[in-house]
């Protein structure tokens, strides 16, 4: 029962290095999600998907792009890497809509960008 | 993007001890109020949704409870065991996403 994967793990990227990190779900949730969680502070939201095909942005998009071409992945790019986007980074995805449906975690991915 | 605020940030009990956290956020445009447990080196796990004034929820010997009017909810621990240490997230839902807080970090000693 995986839930929530998120590859990889850890990364450590060099400053104007580029990379994807995905999320897949195995729950046929609708909704997933991109959070970033730095020290002291709440998770805050890059983007999120409310269906295939579709991304909107949260929080904190600057510097990242999305896609949601399948249902069950969710992918995060950073074009650019810069240092301000050393974080850990987390996936989520509830069945449906935030009002009434728990939201499901990844592990985690851990970048650091030197 | 909401303010919200976890008292306290932190807190140490001893095992068998009750205890209790705040989660306050603005009182409009108030659509539900998460509760997520995270343990250190895992990923957060859902508590409870609740969406209701008034609204009472337990699971076990955590409960937590909502008032939407002043824009608070209660966290209540009874009788903390050492595997409660954890920290504990709540996060109000506006009118597009959830805003986590910091959090409120309990730790229970033997």
């Amino acid at each position: 029962n995986a839930g929530v994967t998120q590859t990889p793990k850890f990364r450590v990227l060099k400053t104007g290095q580029s990379m994807t990190l995905l999320c897949a779900q195995d729950m046929n949730h609708e909704y997933m999600y991109w959070y970033r969680q730095d020290p002291g502070m709440g998770l805050r939201l890059i983007h999120y998907s409310v269906g295939e095909g579709t991304t909107a942005k949260g929080e904190v998009p600057d510097g990242y792009n999305v896609s949601r071409l399948k249902k069950q992945n969710f992918l995060l790019g950073l074009e650019s890497a810069a240092p301000s986007q050393t974080s850990v980074y987390f996936c989520a995805s509830s069945r449906g809509n935030p009002s009434n449906q728990p939201q499901h975690f990844g592990d985690g991915t851990r970048l650091s960008i030197l | 993007i909401l303010n919200v605020e976890q008292s306290p940030q932190s807190l140490h009990v001893q095992e068998g001890d009750s205890t209790n956290f705040t989660c306050s956020f603005p009182s409009s445009n108030f659509y539900a109020l998460h509760w997520y447990r995270w343990e250190t080196a895992k990923s957060p796990e859902a508590l409870f949704v609740m969406t209701l004034n008034g609204d009472e929820k337990k699971k076990g010997r955590i409960s937590a409870t909502l008032n939407t009017k002043e824009g608070y909810s209660y966290l209540y621990i009874k009788g903390s065991q050492p595997e409660d240490s954890a920290t504990y997230l709540c996060a109000p839902r506006g009118r597009r996403a959830l805003t986590f807080g910091s959090g409120t970090r309990l730790q229970v000693q033997p």
